[in-house]
């Protein structure tokens, strides 16, 4: 079941530079998208969500983007800082606010001095 | 802050063993859930639960498995009969149920290895 697809398990990112982080999804009914960050030996953290009827939702540093035709959103993270170090997940959802999230595999992000 | 909580971080058990992996959930939350990441893959759904009972579960949820909210603020997963494979990572996760961002606060995690 690869219903949302993380494609590049790792990125690497030099500080101060735009990350770029892609997800892709197969079911059409996915309305609510979301990222998590993931720090080892912690749970994953909300970062941010959009909802299909935007394309673009920013909060700070971070951007997220869905082309909802092409079934993909992606995370921009600019400039990018070595906090910034973690495993992100994408996450999609039926509704805003619905139970059951599905995740993408996650895409190892290291920010490197 | 107010956070989710979970115990044990880690439990080691031998196989057929039962296990109950603990969550004290955020006080004002309605929501609670249960996923699971098996080492390397990815973070599945489980169960949800509300109004004291399975709102939705997945199909990985099946008999060996049980939920409960015991008393007003511990939030139970219970494994009845242990087996190789469900040795992995379980997070527990509330939410207030409303629609401000769909977001889930998770816990730490209880890693679960099955010998």
């Amino acid at each position: 079941d690869q219903q949302v697809k993380q494609n590049s398990p790792s990125l690497s990112v030099q500080e101060g530079r735009i990350s770029i982080l892609n997800c892709d999804y197969t079911n059409s009914m996915f309305d609510y998208f979301l990222w998590y960050k993931k720090y080892p030996a912690e749970g994953p953290t909300f970062l941010i969500s959009i909802s299909s009827i935007k394309d673009k939702n920013e909060d700070g540093r971070f951007t997220v983007f869905l082309n909802k035709s092409a079934k993909h959103l992606s995370l921009h993270i600019v400039p990018s800082q070595p906090g910034d170090s973690a495993v992100y997940f994408c996450a999609a959802s039926y509704f805003q606010g619905a139970q059951k999230l599905v995740f993408g595999q996650g895409t190892r992000l290291t920010i490197n001095p | 802050e107010p956070e989710v909580t979970q115990t044990p971080s880690h439990q080691v058990t031998q196989m057929g063993q039962e296990v109950i992996l603990r969550c004290v959930p955020i006080s004002n939350h309605l929501y609670f859930y249960w996923y699971r990441q098996i080492l390397g893959q990815k973070v599945e759904f489980l169960v949800s639960f509300y109004n004291n009972e399975i709102s939705e579960k997945s199909e990985i949820f099946d008999d060996q498995f049980s939920v409960e909210r015991p008393d007003g603020s511990n939030f139970t997963l219970k494994i009845r009969s242990t087996k190789l494979e469900d040795s992995a990572m379980y997070f527990c996760a509330s939410s207030d149920g409303t629609e401000n961002t769909g977001e889930l606060f998770f816990g730490e995690g209880s890693r679960l290895t099955v010998l």
